[in-house]
């Protein structure tokens, strides 16, 4: 049963645009968030986390908005570049268990 | 300071050849854990050790075992290594539960 569902599986957007990556939950117990980045042949890398007890978190380009009713978060992704490029996972945890991730989405900014 | 180092980097493997993934940490976590990734499944968790002495599963453990070696050092083997053991396997570690996780470059395993 995957508990973290994300969406798109694949994006393309222009240099400038806004990206957006969605992903719903079911585990109502689940109360950290994190977004993880991912370019080609490397290893994930912490980009941004948020907790249910704030609706959004801003840290340069990159925002989360959390919709704690909906069970629903999204990665917002400002002024997109191709630096950008690459693949997004959110996930999903209480607080003692480990990560849930969702199955990821691959980025595209086109120049 | 290194972080999370993985080897060997690359390998290939006939069906039921056996190996070990070695993992190491130089951040003094206490909690480390094993990923395979494959394309259209995100990451998946194998098994983890959320403190020294102690490992679990995770989603994903039939045909393998793990080994938390010391505090730095966690294991991965593989006893008979199968086709759909082929995958892109990460290390990573962590101070337990809800705290950054630092994933090492990865291990690309290819079973024939």
């Amino acid at each position: 049963q995957q508990q973290v569902k994300q969406s798109p599986q694949s994006l393309i957007v222009q240099k400038g645009g806004i990206s957006i990556i969605n992903c719903a939950y079911e585990n109502t117990a689940f109360d950290y968030f994190p977004w993880y980045q991912q370019f080609p042949g490397k290893g994930p890398a912490l980009l941004i986390a948020i907790r249910p007890d704030v609706s959004e978190k801003k840290e340069g380009r990159f925002t989360i908005s959390f919709n704690k009713s909906a069970k629903q978060f999204s990665l917002h992704i400002m002024d997109s570049q191709p630096g950008d490029s690459a693949t997004y996972f959110c996930a999903a945890s209480m607080l003692v268990s480990t990560l849930t991730f969702g199955k990821g989405t691959m980025l595209l900014v086109s120049p | 300071n290194a972080g999370v180092t993985q080897t060997p980097k690359f390998q290939v493997l006939k069906t039921g050849q056996s190996m070990t993934l070695q993992c190491a940490q130089d951040m003094n976590h206490n909690s480390m854990y094993w990923y395979r990734q494959d394309p259209g499944m995100g990451l998946r968790l194998i098994y983890y050790s959320a403190s020294e002495g102690t490992t679990d599963k995770g989603e994903v453990p039939n045909g393998y075992n793990v080994s938390r070696l010391n505090k730095r050092e966690f294991s991965l083997r593989l006893e008979s290594a199968a086709p759909s053991q082929t995958s892109v396997y990460f290390c990573a570690s962590s101070e337990p539960y809800q705290e950054t996780q630092y994933f090492g470059p990865g291990t690309r395993l290819l079973v024939l």
